[in-house]
């Protein structure tokens, strides 16, 4: 089983629409958590991070994190066609003395006009 | 700043040849990341570098892998030889270390180099 879990999609949705992109994740020790968008044929940039449990707003784009269940949900709202992307979540366990990040393998958004 | 650099953007080669990629960080960073995308496995790290020094090799496959960081602005992935299963789009990162919280600062990718090993 791997560390993260995350759906690949396509996740198909009309322009103006909420989406709800989500990770599940098995190591309990990961604090730290994190989406990247990726546009085809350029390498992941970062979208947003958070810590622990809660939520995170910045724009259109609303990060939570539930770490009794394991789970970290990303939310567009009124998505546009520009978002266009694939979306990978990464987390990292804090003080092990490395830099580690664990991907999910990305979920497909495709937004149409 | 013009950001990671990676080159070769595209390689196509036959088995058993030798492969290099080569990454220029962003000046100034001093922690460099060597990642492997593929549709099955997603993006795994290989192995990171800090302060040109390499501190986690584990995500390495096997030992036809190396990576060299001679100094802090260049560094090589080396594939020796290559085999079928190595075609992947191959990512460089990097970042100035941890941040204040104790995490990764935020890793910047390069274009990325797309492999294919015929």
């Amino acid at each position: 089983q791997k560390e993260v879990e995350q759906d690949p999609g396509p996740l198909s949705v009309p322009e103006g629409a909420i989406v709800s992109l989500n990770c599940t994740y098995s190591n309990s020790a990961f604090q730290y958590f994190m989406w990247y968008r990726q546009y085809s044929r350029k390498g992941p940039e970062l979208l947003m991070y958070t810590y622990s449990s809660g939520n995170k707003e910045d724009g259109r784009f609303t990060a939570q994190v539930d770490k009794s269940s394991k789970y970290i949900s990303l939310f567009i709202r009124d998505s546009q066609p520009s978002d266009s992307a694939t979306y990978l979540c990464a987390m990292e366990a804090l003080n092990t003395g490395f830099q580690k990040l664990v991907f999910g393998t990305g979920t497909r958004l495709l937004v149409s006009p | 700043d013009a950001g990671v650099i990676q080159s070769p953007r595209h390689e196509v080669t036959e088995m058993g040849q030798e492969v290099t990629l080569r990454c220029k960080p962003i000046s100034g960073h001093n922690s460099l990341f060597w990642y492997r995308q593929t549709m099955m496995r997603g993006l795994e790290l290989l192995i990171y570098f800090n302060n040109n020094v390499p501190i986690d090799d584990s995500g390495m496959p096997e030992d036809r892998f190396s990576a060299k960081m001679p100094n802090a602005s260049f560094s090589t992935l080396k594939i020796q030889p290559s085999e079928p299963r190595d075609s992947a789009v191959y990512f460089c990162a990097s970042s100035f270390g941890r941040g204040s919280g104790g995490h990764t600062d935020t890793q910047y990718f390069g274009p990325g180099t797309r492999l294919t090993v015929l």
